[in-house]
């Protein structure tokens, strides 16, 4: 069965620090990944999205992450956090065109002054 | 340039009542998609609606729940005789229609958040 994995549920880290958030999932056909940010009692708002091209991809608010195929995974960065960043995130995968996003667990970013 | 809209916001329903989420598609937008959310855990997938049309409701309980998406007005979920396992946050999305190589990229409402007493 298609599966996205985020293994860690929450990441603490203080501001400015760098962050990594962890993104795999098991498919055999071709992907369109995403990660999306929820901030508390909001929707989910699109940060990034790959689609084909370059495998590193730049999003909104200085984030960005890196497709690898033979990994199967998405991680997404942030060289440089702000409390503002603090939320959950969410990646998500659209596997072979069929509009079904199908979202990992998401992962609790909780930056610290 | 108004995006999904979701309405209520919050809704209490007691054991056995019915809950009526509406959707409305950001402008231009033809394509309806409905998740849940249940508490610590990430969205899933319900159904899948154009106009006048479910296209994919394979995430749908089999009972109780229904989706609809009128040619004129919101889409509409629906969820008969709700129990406190319906307690969840309900995403709606929508998108355009898409051409090429390009994903259906979908756009999120804000939620309704459903509390089953």
């Amino acid at each position: 069965a298609q599966s996205v994995t985020q293994l860690d549920s929450q990441v603490p880290v203080f501001e400015e620090a760098p962050v990594e958030l962890r993104c795999n999932y098991s498919s055999s056909v071709s992907v369109y990944l995403f990660w999306y940010v929820q901030y508390p009692n909001q929707g989910l708002q699109l940060l990034l999205k790959y689609l084909s091209g370059s495998t590193l991809v730049k999003g909104i608010n200085g984030f960005e992450a890196e497709f690898n195929k033979s990994q199967t995974s998405f991680h997404l960065r942030k060289p440089s956090v702000h409390i503002s960043d603090t939320a959950e995130y969410f990646c998500a995968v659209e596997m072979d065109s069929s509009y079904k996003l199908i979202f990992g667990s998401g992962t609790r970013l909780l930056v610290r002054p | 340039n108004a995006g999904v809209m979701q309405n209520p916001r919050h809704l209490v329903r007691r054991r056995g009542q019915e809950a009526r989420l509406r959707c409305s598609p950001m402008k231009g937008h033809s394509h309806v998609y409905w998740y849940r959310q249940l508490p610590e855990e990430g969205l899933k997938f319900m159904v899948y609606l154009q106009k006048e049309n479910i296209i994919d409701e394979s995430g749908m309980p089999k009972e109780r729940f229904s989706a609809e998406f009128p040619k004129e007005g919101p889409s509409i979920l629906r969820i008969q005789q709700v129990v406190r396992g319906d307690s969840a946050a309900y995403f709606c999305a929508s998108s355009p229609l898409a051409s090429g190589s390009f994903s259906y990229e979908q756009y999120f409402g804000p939620g309704t958040r459903l509390t089953v007493t």
